[in-house]
């Protein structure tokens, strides 16, 4: 099956850094990736993606980067506030799998005012 | 819209019984999704659909099954439950074809003792 995995479990952040959150996925053939936030005791929430034909993408406050050399994905939030406060992942799509994602297993991000 | 809905948010199940989660979407979405989601981990696909009286089985699947009569709803049923089927269950839906982002519900936090 697909791995997808995060180099850290857990990030601490002042109020006003940025965050860098960091994912690991092994399958050179995933052609899109999606950021999700999941807030406690709630569903996850899309927030960013990106396809295989693209380096970097922003958002609003977020941007995220594809390192395809080294399989590698990175969500960075600016300004982090507290309401960014939650576990994020990222989810890969293997291109021969269809609508199938695999996520990983999360990052808890907390911002300390 | 309401969006991704879930029932019931909470179910205490004692092991062998059988009971059935219920998902209804009001976007008119294609594809629908099962995943669950163990403590401190990523979701697992257990199945899903990509309309109306199609489903497939995702990564782990053994011990559930789902049914699509309706673009609507897409129901997942547990069959003589057992404690490794503690978890809580998401269900997700989306377009497909090109639109990949998932839309979640709120979840339901099945517990078997």
């Amino acid at each position: 099956g697909e791995s997808v995995g995060l180099h850290l479990p857990t990030l601490s952040v002042q109020e006003g850094d940025n965050s860098i959150i960091n994912c690991a996925y092994s399958n050179s053939a995933s052609d899109y990736f999606i950021w999700y936030k999941q807030e406690s005791g709630k569903g996850p929430q899309f927030i960013i993606d990106i396809r295989s034909n693209m380096d970097k993408r922003q958002g609003q406050r977020v941007t995220v980067l594809l390192n395809k050399t080294v399989k590698h994905l990175s969500l960075q939030i600016a300004a982090t506030q507290p309401g960014d406060s939650a576990v994020y992942f990222c989810a890969e799509r293997g291109s021969n799998t269809g609508n199938q994602f695999y996520f990983g297993t999360g990052t808890s991000l907390t911002v300390i005012p | 819209n309401a969006g991704v809905t879930q029932t019931p948010k909470f179910r205490i199940l004692k092991i062998g019984q059988s009971m059935t989660l219920q998902c209804a979407q009001d976007m008119n979405h294609n594809y629908m999704y099962w995943y669950r989601q163990d403590p401190g981990m990523g979701l697992k696909l257990i199945y899903y659909s990509v309309g109306a009286g199609i489903t497939d089985k995702g990564e782990v699947p053994n011990g559930y099954n789902v049914s699509r009569s309706t673009t609507e709803d897409f129901p997942l049923r547990l069959e003589l439950a057992a404690p490794s089927q503690t978890s809580v269950y998401f269900c997700a839906s989306n377009w497909g074809q090109g639109s990949y982002e998932q839309y979640f519900g709120p979840g339901t936090r099945l517990t078997v003792t």
